[in-house]
């Protein structure tokens, strides 16, 4: 089984500026990956996939990179509705399909 | 636009059996070709995959799951349902439903990932 690390777990940062946001493979998951934004009673949305992808209706703010091991989620310009858990996800090895633990983006 | 609903007891006894179906409007199951697959998350904590079944009724399962993980399809429905056996607290969890969505990669190998989700139930094991 891929586990999937997401670090920080908690990270807090102002409206307007830059967060980012890291997800690491226990090995290599080629560019199948997708990140996911969950808010409070909320189900998970689709952010990205295959690593870089936005899905339909995602804003430009929010960009992915990586590929193997190493992946990035990138906020450019934070908006108050961003504030959220954030998920990675591998599916390139599979069963089972795994998820990271989550960062949390909290209002600084 | 394709929604997912899951129904079923919010209230499960130890060792019995967690049952929910999720009904799909706006889309049919039977007429593409997507996976459709169950995620929970235990409150306050992440994510785990459940399992996954195709419209002509092939499944596979958690490894860590598989053994008490039942997944179906009623295409006449349009609904698919899951059955965990031998239930405890440890499963007590925000049950989502969602539809897979997929792309070939350059290898020409197909890769699904999570597309529409439903909006999720809470289902507590208690007596």
């Amino acid at each position: 089984e891929i586990v999937m690390t997401q670090s920080p777990a908690t990270l807090s940062v102002s409206p307007g500026e830059r967060a980012t946001l890291s997800c690491r493979a226990s090995q290599s998951v080629s560019s199948n990956l997708a990140w996911y934004q969950q808010k409070p009673g909320q189900a998970p949305r689709l952010l990205i996939y295959g690593a870089s992808t936005r899905a339909t209706g995602i804003p430009a703010r929010f960009s992915g990179s990586g590929s193997g091991t190493e992946f990035t989620l990138t906020i450019s310009s934070l908006q108050s509705e961003d504030f959220a858990v954030y998920y990675c996800q591998q599916y390139n090895n599979w069963p089972p399909y795994t998820f990271g633990q989550g960062t949390k983006l909290e209002f600084k | 636009q394709l929604q997912l609903q899951e129904s079923g007891p919010g209230l499960v006894k130890p060792s019995e059996t967690l049952s929910l179906t999720c009904t799909v409007s706006g889309g049919s199951i039977s007429s593409s070709s997507y996976y459709w697959g169950w995620i929970r998350q235990p409150p306050g904590k992440g994510l785990e995959w459940i399992g996954s079944i195709y419209y002509s009724g092939s499944t596979y399962y958690n490894p860590s799951l598989k053994s008490r993980v039942t997944i179906s399809v009623d295409t006449s429905k349009n609904q698919f349902s899951l059955k965990l056996s031998s239930v405890t607290a440890a499963d007590t969890a925000v049950y989502y439903c969602a539809r897979h969505s997929y792309y070939y990669d350059s290898s020409a190998s197909r890769r699904e990932y999570f597309y529409h989700w439903g909006q999720g139930t809470l289902v507590t094991v208690s007596s």
